[in-house]
């Protein structure tokens, strides 16, 4: 089954860090492009980062760029989102999520993890 | 960056209704445009892409169409299972944007 699970959220103050990480199986994880996206608490989605299948080339939105690294290890299948500096306003629901087709730099996001809360807070 | 525009923002219905929602991108995006649904606490799940195109599995009551920046999505009679948020999405250039949401409530 083809399947990413997230873990690594908590709550953490203001300035913290925290880093998440996106457990991929069932498919050729090296292959993909691979995004975050989040969502504060009653809010819509966001796109956060993404990166391409050997970390040649990684983007971000302008809200985390310079605090936000994205990475991935393609020999333990993991995606990973360092987060520094870390604000009040980046308390969210973070999902990893898969693009549809292997090598595809813009597609749809086919395959999504449950989610994982990242709370910032004194 | 792209600016995503839905609407209504919500919209309350009967199982069996036909639903409508409105999606504007900003400028141009060339039919690279998903919608997503989601219920809540749970992760959005893909229905369309390339603005017409079913994603498998999804029923085929859900449909898609559009070009250049206005995009629908139409679920033809609305089941019991379909009250969600439906969120658009284009994905013709980084940063890839959303719509705010259309939440479809039961009357």
């Amino acid at each position: 089954e083809v399947q990413l699970v997230e873990s690594g959220g908590g709550l953490v103050q203001p300035g913290g860090s925290l880093r998440l990480s996106c457990a991929a199986s069932g498919f050729t994880f090296s292959t993909y492009w691979m995004h975050w996206v989040r969502q504060a608490p009653g809010k819509g989605l966001v796109w956060v980062s993404r990166i391409y299948s050997d970390e040649s080339s990684t983007n971000y939105a302008d809200s985390v760029k310079g605090r936000f690294i994205i990475s991935r290890d393609n020999t333990k299948n993991t995606l990973y989102l360092q987060m520094n500096s870390l604000r009040d306003e980046d308390t969210a629901v973070y999902y990893c999520a898969r693009v549809q087709n292997s090598g595809w730099p813009l597609d749809a996001f086919d395959i999504w993890g449950p989610g994982t809360m990242v709370t910032v807070s004194s | 960056d792209i600016q995503m525009t839905q609407s209504p923002s919500s919209l309350s219905e009967s199982i069996g209704d036909r639903v409508t929602i409105t999606c504007r991108a900003s400028q141009g995006i060339s039919n690279s445009l998903a919608w997503y649904q989601q219920k809540p606490g749970k992760a959005p799940k893909l229905v369309l892409y390339a603005a017409s195109r079913l994603e498998s599995g999804v029923p085929s009551r859900f449909s898609g169409s559009g070009s250049g920046t206005d995009y629908t999505l139409t679920i033809s009679s609305l089941q019991p299972e379909d009250f969600a948020t439906y969120y658009c999405q284009q994905y013709y250039t980084i940063p890839f944007t959303f719509g705010p949401g259309t939440k479809v409530h039961i009357k």
